[in-house]
């Protein structure tokens, strides 16, 4: 099985500065990484495809990179509605699994 | 407007069975690989098991395998979750995921809304 590690477990940011979120894979995924928002009560919501593509209606301020086995997140700017926690998800042969998360809160 | 409305949880005892739904709407549902995906209560996401959308492939996390099983009804537009053996660390909400995309990708698009299951005696 293939274990995603995610870093770091919280960050402390403001509003306005500039989030980076770590995912790292014991093995290559290639570009099958997605990453995910989900906030208290809620669905997760998809943000990145495939490692860098924004799915549909995702601001521009969120981007992915990275392949093999290390990807990182960017949100640009952070907004107030940023604040939630953030979980990576690869793909491998029909199968899945998630990273544990990255909190994001506001410092 | 693609919807997903689980349906199913509820209360059962270990070793006990039950079965959870999952309605799709707004999208050709047979065209899509779905996912069940479980996170217990205030913990992380757990990928449970897969299906393809023509339900030939089906695939189980390690933790399920033999326990429960996937499949889906293209003509009624619906996903099921069969739960066997059922154990105190299965209590989780368990949402239904769309794949976003009928090809080589990674990523689910629509989520539903969850529904609990709760294993106690």
């Amino acid at each position: 099985e293939i274990v995603l590690t995610q870093s770091p477990a919280t960050l402390s940011l403001s509003p306005g500065e500039r989030a980076t979120l770590s995912c790292r894979a014991s093995q290559s995924v290639s570009s099958y990484l997605a990453w995910y928002q989900q906030k208290p009560g809620q669905s997760p919501r998809l943000l990145i495809y495939d490692a860098s593509n924004r799915a549909t209606g995702i601001p521009a301020r969120f981007s992915g990179s990275g392949s093999g086995t290390d990807f990182t997140l960017t949100i640009s700017s952070l907004e107030p509605d940023d604040f939630a926690v953030y979980y990576c998800q690869q793909r491998s042969n029909s199968m899945y699994t998630f990273g544990q998360g990255t909190k994001l809160e506001i410092k | 407007e693609v919807q997903l409305l689980e349906s199913g949880g509820g209360l059962v005892q270990p070793g006990g069975s039950l079965r959870l739904s999952c309605a799709a709407s707004g999208f050709t549902f047979s065209n899509y690989a779905m996912s069940w995906v479980r996170q217990a209560p205030g913990k992380g996401l757990e990928w449970v098991s897969g299906i393809s959308g023509g339900a030939s492939g089906t695939y189980y996390a390690d933790s399920v395998k033999g326990r429960f099983t996937i499949s889906r009804d293209n003509s009624k537009n619906t996903l099921y979750l069969q739960m066997n053996s059922l154990r105190a660390e299965d209590t989780a909400f368990y949402y239904c995921a769309k794949k976003w995309s009928g090809g080589d990708s990674c990523g689910f698009d629509y989520w539903g809304q969850g529904t609990l299951l709760t294993v106690s005696s």
